[in-house]
Protein backbone atom coordinates (compact mmCIF):
# COMPACT_ATOMS: atom_id res chain seq x y z
CA UNK A 1 0.00 0.00 0.00
CA UNK A 2 1.09 3.59 -0.79
CA UNK A 3 1.55 5.54 2.43
CA UNK A 4 3.29 7.35 4.53
CA UNK A 5 3.84 7.09 8.27
CA UNK A 6 4.75 9.70 10.62
CA UNK A 7 6.85 9.49 13.80
CA UNK A 8 9.01 11.08 15.94
CA UNK A 9 6.30 13.34 17.69
CA UNK A 10 5.86 14.19 21.77
CA UNK A 11 6.44 16.54 24.54
CA UNK A 12 9.22 18.88 24.88
CA UNK A 13 10.38 21.88 26.66
CA UNK A 14 11.24 25.36 25.29
CA UNK A 15 14.75 25.33 23.51
CA UNK A 16 14.54 21.49 23.03
CA UNK A 17 14.95 19.49 19.93
CA UNK A 18 13.42 16.79 18.49
CA UNK A 19 13.50 14.62 14.85
CA UNK A 20 10.35 13.98 13.09
CA UNK A 21 10.26 10.78 10.25
CA UNK A 22 8.44 9.99 7.58
CA UNK A 23 9.02 6.67 6.03
CA UNK A 24 7.51 5.79 2.82
CA UNK A 25 5.97 2.97 1.34
CA UNK A 26 5.35 1.76 -2.20
CA UNK A 27 7.11 4.89 -3.67
CA UNK A 28 10.52 6.37 -3.80
CA UNK A 29 10.70 9.91 -1.73
CA UNK A 30 13.53 10.94 -3.13
CA UNK A 31 11.87 10.94 -6.81
CA UNK A 32 9.27 13.36 -5.24
CA UNK A 33 8.55 16.60 -3.77
CA UNK A 34 7.98 15.99 -0.68
CA UNK A 35 6.54 19.01 1.94
CA UNK A 36 6.16 18.74 6.04
CA UNK A 37 3.19 20.90 6.67
CA UNK A 38 1.55 21.56 10.30
CA UNK A 39 -1.82 22.27 12.26
CA UNK A 40 -1.94 23.89 15.79
CA UNK A 41 -4.33 22.89 17.70
CA UNK A 42 -8.03 24.38 16.56
CA UNK A 43 -6.41 26.17 13.59
CA UNK A 44 -5.79 25.96 10.09
CA UNK A 45 -2.98 24.24 7.77
CA UNK A 46 1.10 25.88 7.74
CA UNK A 47 3.33 24.93 5.51
CA UNK A 48 6.88 24.27 7.27
CA UNK A 49 9.37 22.68 4.73
CA UNK A 50 9.81 21.11 1.14
CA UNK A 51 12.84 18.95 -0.44
CA UNK A 52 12.94 18.95 -4.19
CA UNK A 53 13.43 15.70 -5.85
CA UNK A 54 16.64 17.45 -7.05
CA UNK A 55 17.50 17.96 -3.25
CA UNK A 56 16.98 22.00 -3.11
CA UNK A 57 15.13 22.58 0.37
CA UNK A 58 13.02 25.83 1.24
CA UNK A 59 11.27 27.09 4.44
CA UNK A 60 8.60 28.72 6.16
CA UNK A 61 9.72 32.17 7.55
CA UNK A 62 8.90 30.80 11.26
CA UNK A 63 10.72 27.75 11.33
CA UNK A 64 14.11 28.99 9.47
CA UNK A 65 17.55 28.82 11.30
CA UNK A 66 15.37 26.52 13.53
CA UNK A 67 14.54 23.58 11.18
CA UNK A 68 16.49 21.32 8.80
CA UNK A 69 14.40 19.20 6.23
CA UNK A 70 16.04 15.67 5.22
CA UNK A 71 15.54 12.87 3.69
CA UNK A 72 17.74 9.23 3.62
CA UNK A 73 17.63 7.10 0.27
CA UNK A 74 18.82 4.34 1.88
CA UNK A 75 15.56 4.14 4.60
CA UNK A 76 13.18 5.53 1.95
CA UNK A 77 12.43 7.97 4.92
CA UNK A 78 12.13 12.13 5.04
CA UNK A 79 12.62 13.96 8.35
CA UNK A 80 12.08 17.33 9.92
CA UNK A 81 14.90 18.46 12.31
CA UNK A 82 13.45 20.80 14.45
CA UNK A 83 15.87 22.73 17.22
CA UNK A 84 15.42 25.84 19.05
CA UNK A 85 11.76 24.57 19.67
CA UNK A 86 8.87 27.36 21.13
CA UNK A 87 5.69 27.20 22.37
CA UNK A 88 4.39 28.44 19.12
CA UNK A 89 5.87 25.28 17.74
CA UNK A 90 3.25 23.25 18.76
CA UNK A 91 1.09 21.31 16.18
CA UNK A 92 0.36 18.20 14.61
CA UNK A 93 2.85 17.69 11.88
CA UNK A 94 2.46 15.98 8.78
CA UNK A 95 4.44 14.65 5.91
CA UNK A 96 2.87 15.20 2.54
CA UNK A 97 4.11 13.84 -1.06
CA UNK A 98 4.14 16.58 -3.97
CA UNK A 99 2.36 15.69 -7.46
CA UNK A 100 0.42 18.64 -8.76
CA UNK A 101 -1.14 19.18 -5.34
CA UNK A 102 -0.42 17.32 -1.89
CA UNK A 103 -1.67 13.87 -2.84
CA UNK A 104 -0.37 11.42 -0.06
CA UNK A 105 -0.44 12.82 3.43
CA UNK A 106 0.59 10.61 7.01
CA UNK A 107 -1.10 10.39 9.38
CA UNK A 108 0.47 13.39 11.27
CA UNK A 109 2.58 13.14 14.67
CA UNK A 110 1.57 15.58 17.72
CA UNK A 111 4.53 17.85 18.84
CA UNK A 112 3.92 19.73 22.10
CA UNK A 113 6.30 22.44 23.17
CA UNK A 114 5.72 23.14 27.31
CA UNK A 115 7.46 23.54 30.21
CA UNK B 1 4.33 35.77 0.06
CA UNK B 2 0.67 34.81 -1.79
CA UNK B 3 -1.91 35.58 0.78
CA UNK B 4 -5.01 33.41 0.14
CA UNK B 5 -8.41 34.20 1.31
CA UNK B 6 -11.32 32.02 1.52
CA UNK B 7 -14.97 32.97 1.41
CA UNK B 8 -17.48 32.24 3.24
CA UNK B 9 -16.36 31.17 6.64
CA UNK B 10 -18.30 28.82 8.32
CA UNK B 11 -20.86 28.17 5.40
CA UNK B 12 -24.16 26.28 6.62
CA UNK B 13 -26.35 24.40 4.26
CA UNK B 14 -28.46 21.12 3.73
CA UNK B 15 -28.13 18.00 1.80
CA UNK B 16 -28.87 18.47 -1.65
CA UNK B 17 -27.35 22.04 -1.52
CA UNK B 18 -25.35 22.89 -4.11
CA UNK B 19 -22.15 24.74 -2.64
CA UNK B 20 -20.03 27.23 -3.63
CA UNK B 21 -16.75 28.20 -1.61
CA UNK B 22 -14.60 31.18 -2.75
CA UNK B 23 -10.39 31.39 -2.65
CA UNK B 24 -8.39 34.87 -3.85
CA UNK B 25 -5.44 34.98 -4.04
CA UNK B 26 -3.58 38.32 -3.67
CA UNK B 27 -1.71 37.77 -6.50
CA UNK B 28 -1.87 36.36 -10.32
CA UNK B 29 -1.11 32.71 -9.58
CA UNK B 30 -1.81 31.21 -13.14
CA UNK B 31 -4.05 28.20 -12.06
CA UNK B 32 -1.67 26.75 -9.36
CA UNK B 33 -4.55 26.44 -6.99
CA UNK B 34 -5.50 23.15 -4.90
CA UNK B 35 -8.09 22.45 -2.73
CA UNK B 36 -8.54 19.99 0.22
CA UNK B 37 -10.76 18.73 2.66
CA UNK B 38 -10.25 17.72 6.21
CA UNK B 39 -12.41 15.84 8.95
CA UNK B 40 -11.67 16.35 12.73
CA UNK B 41 -8.69 14.38 13.29
CA UNK B 42 -7.71 13.36 9.99
CA UNK B 43 -5.15 14.34 7.57
CA UNK B 44 -6.34 16.48 4.77
CA UNK B 45 -7.40 15.04 1.34
CA UNK B 46 -6.31 16.66 -2.11
CA UNK B 47 -10.02 17.08 -4.03
CA UNK B 48 -8.67 19.40 -6.52
CA UNK B 49 -5.76 20.18 -8.59
CA UNK B 50 -4.49 22.82 -10.65
CA UNK B 51 -7.78 24.47 -10.11
CA UNK B 52 -10.37 22.29 -11.92
CA UNK B 53 -8.24 19.10 -12.24
CA UNK B 54 -10.22 16.21 -10.58
CA UNK B 55 -8.34 14.11 -8.22
CA UNK B 56 -7.96 9.97 -8.80
CA UNK B 57 -11.46 8.88 -7.06
CA UNK B 58 -12.46 11.77 -5.70
CA UNK B 59 -16.62 11.90 -6.36
CA UNK B 60 -17.80 13.63 -9.38
CA UNK B 61 -19.93 16.66 -7.37
CA UNK B 62 -16.91 18.11 -6.29
CA UNK B 63 -15.35 20.82 -9.52
CA UNK B 64 -12.84 23.34 -9.51
CA UNK B 65 -12.63 26.42 -11.68
CA UNK B 66 -10.47 29.89 -11.99
CA UNK B 67 -7.51 31.33 -12.92
CA UNK B 68 -5.51 34.28 -11.93
CA UNK B 69 -6.44 35.90 -8.43
CA UNK B 70 -10.12 33.92 -8.40
CA UNK B 71 -11.20 30.34 -7.83
CA UNK B 72 -14.07 28.64 -6.65
CA UNK B 73 -14.60 24.81 -5.38
CA UNK B 74 -18.06 23.63 -5.92
CA UNK B 75 -19.96 20.60 -4.62
CA UNK B 76 -22.96 20.05 -7.01
CA UNK B 77 -25.42 18.08 -4.77
CA UNK B 78 -24.03 18.05 -0.26
CA UNK B 79 -23.77 14.41 0.42
CA UNK B 80 -23.78 14.08 4.34
CA UNK B 81 -20.47 12.85 4.53
CA UNK B 82 -19.04 15.89 2.79
CA UNK B 83 -19.87 18.16 6.14
CA UNK B 84 -16.08 19.16 6.38
CA UNK B 85 -13.15 21.68 6.65
CA UNK B 86 -12.41 22.72 3.15
CA UNK B 87 -9.28 25.05 2.52
CA UNK B 88 -7.45 26.23 -0.74
CA UNK B 89 -3.57 26.53 -1.57
CA UNK B 90 -1.49 27.79 -3.70
CA UNK B 91 1.82 26.51 -5.28
CA UNK B 92 2.74 28.84 -7.73
CA UNK B 93 6.16 30.38 -5.39
CA UNK B 94 7.18 29.06 -2.03
CA UNK B 95 6.16 29.65 0.50
CA UNK B 96 3.05 27.54 0.04
CA UNK B 97 0.43 29.26 1.55
CA UNK B 98 -2.73 27.93 2.35
CA UNK B 99 -6.60 29.32 2.85
CA UNK B 100 -8.12 30.41 5.99
CA UNK B 101 -10.24 27.59 6.13
CA UNK B 102 -14.34 26.73 5.19
CA UNK B 103 -16.10 24.70 7.59
CA UNK B 104 -18.91 23.27 5.92
CA UNK B 105 -21.60 22.51 8.53
CA UNK B 106 -25.11 21.11 9.10
CA UNK B 107 -27.80 24.33 8.64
Amino acid sequence: EVQLVESGGGLIQPGGSLRLSCAASEFTVSSNHMNWVRQAPGKGLEWVSLIYSGGSTYYADSVKGRFTISRDNSKNTLYLQMNSLITEDTAVYYCARHRGGFDLWGQGTLVTVSS
Amino acid sequence: DIQMTQSPSPLSASVGDRVTITCRASQSMSNYLNWYQQKPGKAPKLLIYAASTLQTGVPSRFSGSGSGTDFTLTISSLQPEDFATYYCQQSYSTPWTFGQGTRVEIK
